[in-house]
């Protein structure tokens, strides 16, 4: 059971390219989400999904588009990198948004030079 | 406004000892706590989480007290290992429905042998 899985693990971009983080899991979970965590900032919540077809933005969505075509699959693309977008991000999914445990993928490490 | 924080940015334990985590939450009408742990390279990990309707969860070497009145949560590891050496994150469920998870800043936890 593979659970979330997040490619690529790392990525190097210049400024002003765009690129797709993806995201996948295999445990049929209806809700996903993507973090981003940053030096003494915590986790903060930039796309979530409830379910196929639907996305909503976080608390730090500015840069970031995502789609939700299917259950499995939520990724997160960055439209024209900037620096400030030089980050760890995380996806994670669970059964609900309300009340259950969220599982994470092991990241993807993002520098924009 | 809600945010999460914990008391102590890094805790320093002997192998065998007890260890506590503390976390601090603003937000009274929290109705869902969780504790991640995370390796270095790594995604959070669920350790356990709370309801509010709760004071005391058991798991497996790790139990979780929440306090309402003070709006204290904490996390008691039982005879700590070396292979408990990690950062600890508690989550806050932010309220409403969008199922964001309110990440405190991470209490390091070192296990000396």
């Amino acid at each position: 059971n593979a659970g979330v899985t997040q490619t690529p693990k790392f990525q190097v971009l210049k400024t002003g390219q765009s690129m797709t983080l993806q995201c996948a899991q295999d445990m049929n979970h209806e809700y996903m989400s993507w973090y981003r965590q940053d030096p003494g900032m915590g986790l903060r919540l930039i796309h979530y999904s409830v379910g196929a077809g639907i996305t909503d933005q976080g608390e730090v969505p500015n840069g970031y588009n995502v789609s939700r075509s299917t259950t499995e699959d939520f990724p997160l693309r960055l439209l024209s990198a900037a620096p400030s977008q030089t980050s760890v991000y995380f996806c994670a999914s669970s059964y609900s948004p309300l009340g259950q445990p969220q599982h994470f993928g092991d990241g993807t490490r993002l520098s924009i030079l | 406004g809600e945010s999460v924080g914990l008391h102590l940015p890094t805790l320093s334990v002997q192998e065998g000892d007890n260890s506590i985590i503390n976390c601090a939450y603003s937000n009274s009408a929290s109705d869902y706590f969780i504790w991640y742990k995370q390796e270095s390279g790594k995604g959070p990990q669920f350790i356990i989480d709370i309801r509010s309707n709760m004071d005391k969860r058991q798991g497996q070497r790790v139990t979780v007290l929440l306090n309402k009145t003070v709006k204290h949560l904490s996390l008691q590891i039982a005879a700590t290992q070396p292979g408990d050496s990690a950062v600890y994150f508690c989550a806050e469920r932010a309220s409403g429905n969008t199922g964001k998870l309110i990440f405190g800043q991470g209490t390091t936890l070192q296990v000396k042998p």
